[in-house]
């Protein structure tokens, strides 16, 4: 069965500083791209970061850019987010989603259960 | 990066069809055959149904069907059921390693 676990959410102080990981099991993992989407109280979707099976191309969202790093390590099938001088608005709902290709083309099929990260003082 | 535009809510009898539009413009949903859509049940995390414009991924039902003319995109549902009662979210590659995703639409069965 393809899963996708998240883990490392959390409450931390607005400026601080957490990892989010996710592990996949039941795929080949370093056959597919991988995403990291979020969702705010009550809001819609927001696309976060991808990045390709290799991890030779990355993006993200403006929101994000600059302050968020994301990363695999395809020995541990294993995606992670590195949150940097996190803000209030950073609080949200944050998925790990598998893309359908290497690279980052046609969209995700598969969706973790999601972690929660709270930023507030 | 603003994100595309669904209409805020469509609505159907059971057995119907309803259609949700996903209008982006020449730099995303235009410029790239990789739009895709979600389904989200309420406390639910987030559902593949459509991607590469309108492949289903394994075991979604033949209702759902994705196409794309232009900027805009779309989902049908044929053959309306209660369980289809659902927020769904369109999303495209915008090009430069970046994805958009819609505003969603509220689905609602009467």
């Amino acid at each position: 069965e393809v899963q996708l676990v998240e883990s490392g959410g959390g409450l931390v102080q607005p400026g601080r500083s957490l990892r989010l990981s996710c592990a996949a099991s039941g795929f080949t993992f370093d056959d597919y791209a991988m995403h990291w989407v979020r969702q705010a109280p009550g809001k819609g979707l927001e696309w976060v970061s991808g990045v390709s099976w290799n991890s030779g191309r990355t993006g993200y969202a403006d929101s994000v850019k600059g302050r968020f790093t994301i990363s695999r390590d395809n020995a541990k099938n294993s995606l992670f987010l590195q949150m940097n001088s996190l803000r209030p608005e950073d609080t949200a709902f944050y998925y790990c989603a598998k893309d359908t290709e290497r690279n980052m083309v046609y969209g995700m099929d598969v969706w973790g259960q999601g972690t929660t990260v709270t930023v507030s003082s | 990066q603003s994100a595309l535009t669904q209409p805020r809510s469509v609505s159907g009898s059971p057995g119907q069809s309803v259609t949700i539009s996903c209008t982006g413009t020449s730099s995303d949903v235009g410029g790239y055959n990789s739009v895709s859509w979600y389904q989200q049940h309420p406390g639910k995390a987030p559902k593949s149904i459509i991607y590469h414009v309108s492949k289903r991924p394994s075991g979604v039902p033949d209702r759902f069907s994705g196409s794309k003319s232009g900027n805009t995109a779309s989902l049908t549902i044929s053959g309306l059921q209660a369980e289809d009662e659902a927020d769904y979210y369109c999303c495209s590659y915008g090009g430069s390693y970046i994805y958009v995703f819609g505003t969603g639409t509220m689905v609602t069965v009467l």
